[in-house]
């Protein structure tokens, strides 16, 4: 079956614009995460989404970041004014109950922004 | 604050050569572990998993055992293949706690 997919897979912006990167998670999941990973390092956390809710935001960097999940099932993490430090790669995991730490989170190949 | 420590790479062996990588974590509660892989070109995938201490977590050859004594969760393999060249992450997740903190991950070379 289709598995978490990511659009765009690559992104080039310009310092200062802004940027939409989306998130379609398997169907019927309703754990949706995203996380940043800077080159040469693992994954950090950025936000969480059950459902259309989302619970857990302490990982954004800043107010520049938002993400949302309006239907519950498409996610797209918003990036205002990009600075260069901004850029890596965004991945998305989606994961089937709600965020119990044993639930087997399932990655999508990420998408990689470039901050000129 | 909690976090997953594991061997720097690049790890080059040969082909059928016996693999560990070392993965350590510190956490205030008790933490899931979990061993993602990611092959060249792929997302991450999860490996193996332990929820509890002295659990065992196997797939495709690979095993972890979950050590509280000495915080850690080694990955092994008795027998390596060329196929298994990927990066290894090590990740933890904080007692009911779903974020998962990652280690920096151990890229694992395998020649024939």
């Amino acid at each position: 079956g289709a598995g978490v997919s990511q659009s765009p897979r690559y992104k080039v912006a310009k310092r200062g614009q802004d940027v939409a990167l989306r998130c379609d998670p398997i169907s019927g999941h309703v754990s949706l995460f995203w996380y940043q990973q800077a080159l040469g390092q693992g994954p950090e956390f950025l936000t969480y989404f059950q459902n259309e809710a989302q619970l857990d935001k302490s990982g954004l960097p800043s107010d520049r970041f938002f993400a949302e999940r309006p239907e519950g099932s498409v996610s797209t993490l918003k990036i205002q004014r990009t600075q260069q430090e901004d850029s890596a790669v965004y991945l998305c995991a989606s994961s089937l109950a709600s965020g119990a730490s044993y639930n087997e989170q399932f990655f999508g190949p990420g998408t990689r922004l470039t901050v000129l | 604050g909690d976090s997953v420590t594991q061997m720097e790479g690049p790890v080059t062996l040969s082909e059928e050569a016996f693999l560990t990588i070392n993965c350590t974590y510190t956490a205030t509660g008790y933490p899931s572990l979990f061993w993602y892989v990611q092959y060249p070109g792929e997302g991450l995938q999860l490996l193996l998993k332990a929820t509890k201490a002295d659990d065992k977590g196997s797939n495709k050859g690979f095993e972890a055992t979950y050590r509280k004594e000495t915080t850690s969760f080694h990955l092994e393999k008795g027998s390596v293949q060329v196929s298994d060249s990927a990066v290894y992450f090590c990740a933890s997740t904080p007692n009911s706690n779903y974020q998962l903190i990652w280690g920096t991950g151990t890229k694992l070379i395998i020649k024939p």
